[in-house]
């Protein structure tokens, strides 16, 4: 059974720093996705990496899927208060689209 | 609709209580997805349709859980005799086709807490 570890769990920072936060798989990846979840709500898809050495931006969210597809990170520049929440990475497991999630980080960033 | 609606948002229930809860998709998505979430955690696989069949149902963690989904459509999952450790977030998502690339849409979710 694929395990998805995502580290650290919990991460709290003033408005303004940087952090990368990783998602480490136990066998490779099919398809990566990186959710955000906020409070009440259900997570929202942030982006999908497919492809080894992949590196993917969203404003300033920067997604690197490692060579082996194993791994994965999450770099956010000076993290702003909305960008609190639960960031949740997901394998993609065969054709049914059925995901296996990670345990999440929580990022709280304060103003 | 414009998203995936669930309800009640909040259920509150007696434990040995039957409890539904119901998932109404994005109109023409094909897949259909129920997830389980404790507090603060990741989301646990619960079953996966397809139109109107449940190729993988391999997470209903016992035989109280069942779902099922009509017209392609709406579905509704069910938990009899309800027990504490049920109290967690179902979450409801649904997807364009069954492949993993298309990801997924969810909904906000339905509360139990068992009391």
């Amino acid at each position: 059974t694929q395990l998805l570890e995502q580290s650290p769990q919990f991460l709290s920072i003033q408005e303004g720093e940087n952090l990368t936060v990783y998602c480490n798989s136990s066998s490779v990846f099919s398809s990566l996705q990186w959710y955000r979840q906020e409070p009440g709500e259900g997570p929202v898809l942030l982006v999908t990496v497919v492809t080894g050495g992949e590196v993917k931006k969203l404003k300033r969210l920067t997604f690197q899927f490692g060579d082996a597809r194993k791994d994965s990170s999450l770099h956010i520049t000076a993290a702003q208060p909305g960008d609190t929440g639960l960031y949740l990475c997901a394998d993609g497991s065969g054709n049914t689209g059925k995901l296996i999630f990670g345990q999440g980080t929580t990022l709280q960033v304060k103003p | 609709g414009a998203g995936v609606s669930q309800s009640p948002s909040n259920k509150v229930t007696e434990k040995g209580k039957d409890v539904e809860l119901r998932c109404d998709p994005i109109s023409g998505h094909t897949a259909l997805y129920w997830y389980r979430q404790s507090l603060g955690q990741g989301l646990e696989f619960l079953i996966y349709f397809q139109g109107n069949s449940a190729p993988d149902k391999s997470g209903l963690p016992s035989d109280r859980f069942s779902a099922e989904r009509t017209g392609g459509s709406v579905s509704t999952l069910t938990i009899q005799r309800t027990q504490q450790e049920d109290s967690a977030v179902y979450l409801c998502a649904s997807s364009y086709g069954g492949d993993s690339g298309y990801g997924y849409t969810f909904g906000s979710g339905t509360r139990l807490t068992v009391v």
